[in-house]
């Protein structure tokens, strides 16, 4: 079965880029959604088919796609910007996730 | 605004059936082709996908559950619920609802209940 793989974490300095990564095979050929999880919060969605922002996402949030990476890249974090998150793929009919990453901003 | 709210048994016995209900609002389960997923997180754990449904009542659940869920929509109430057979701690989990969007090959969730824990213990 397909298999998307995060680092268990990342960490960042205020004001700082941070990037998250996400691992899978020819995952460039698939588009990739993500996800914020906060403490004690359901999942809300930042960034979907690659690099596209919902409505009401902050601009500092960015994706990109190639190869067997995806990239989650938050720009000037914020510490409200401290969570787990979440990728997310779609192989063969199934939904798949990746393990998430916990960002910590400090 | 569109808003999903999960309910049902908190607390199931081994082997009995878990029933959970997400209740719509702020617009129509049969409006705009969106599936209506189940996604389920046990504590402190990742997130798994269970299945979806659409209004007209097709179903694709993961092979992995697939032999003791049960799926169905309500369209007069709104609603859609789930239903897990044979149920051991191992589905003791925060249970979510959320509205999927479907395009070129592509698929997200958005936006999600605020999920509901079901703990399996006797």
């Amino acid at each position: 079965s397909y298999e998307l793989t995060q680092p268990p974490s990342v960490s960042v300095s205020p004001g700082q880029t941070a990037s998250i990564t996400c691992s899978g095979d020819k995952l460039g050929d698939k588009y990739v959604s993500w996800y914020q999880q906060r403490p004690g919060q359901s999942p809300l969605l930042v960034i979907y088919q690659d690099n596209k922002r919902p409505s009401g996402i902050p601009e500092r949030f960015s994706g990109s796609n190639s190869g067997n990476t995806a990239t989650l890249t938050i720009s000037g974090t914020q510490p409200m910007d401290e969570a787990d998150y979440y990728c997310q793929a779609w192989d063969s009919g199934k939904v798949v996730f990746g393990g998430g990453t916990k960002l910590t901003v400090l | 605004q569109l808003q999903l709210q999960e309910s049902g048994s908190g607390l199931v016995k081994p082997s009995q059936t878990l029933s959970l209900t997400c209740d719509v609002s702020g617009g129509s389960i049969s409006s705009g082709g969106y599936s209506w997923n189940w996604i389920r997180q046990p504590p402190g754990k990742d997130l798994e996908w269970i299945g979806y449904i659409y209004q007209s009542g097709n179903t694709y659940y993961n092979p992995s559950l697939k032999s003791r869920v049960t799926m169905s929509v309500d369209r007069s109430k709104n609603k859609v619920s789930l239903n897990l057979s044979s149920v051991t701690a191992a589905d003791t989990a925060v249970y979510y609802c959320a509205r999927g969007a479907a395009e070129a090959g592509t698929y997200w969730f958005d936006p999600w209940g605020q999920g509901t824990l079901v703990t399996v213990s006797s």
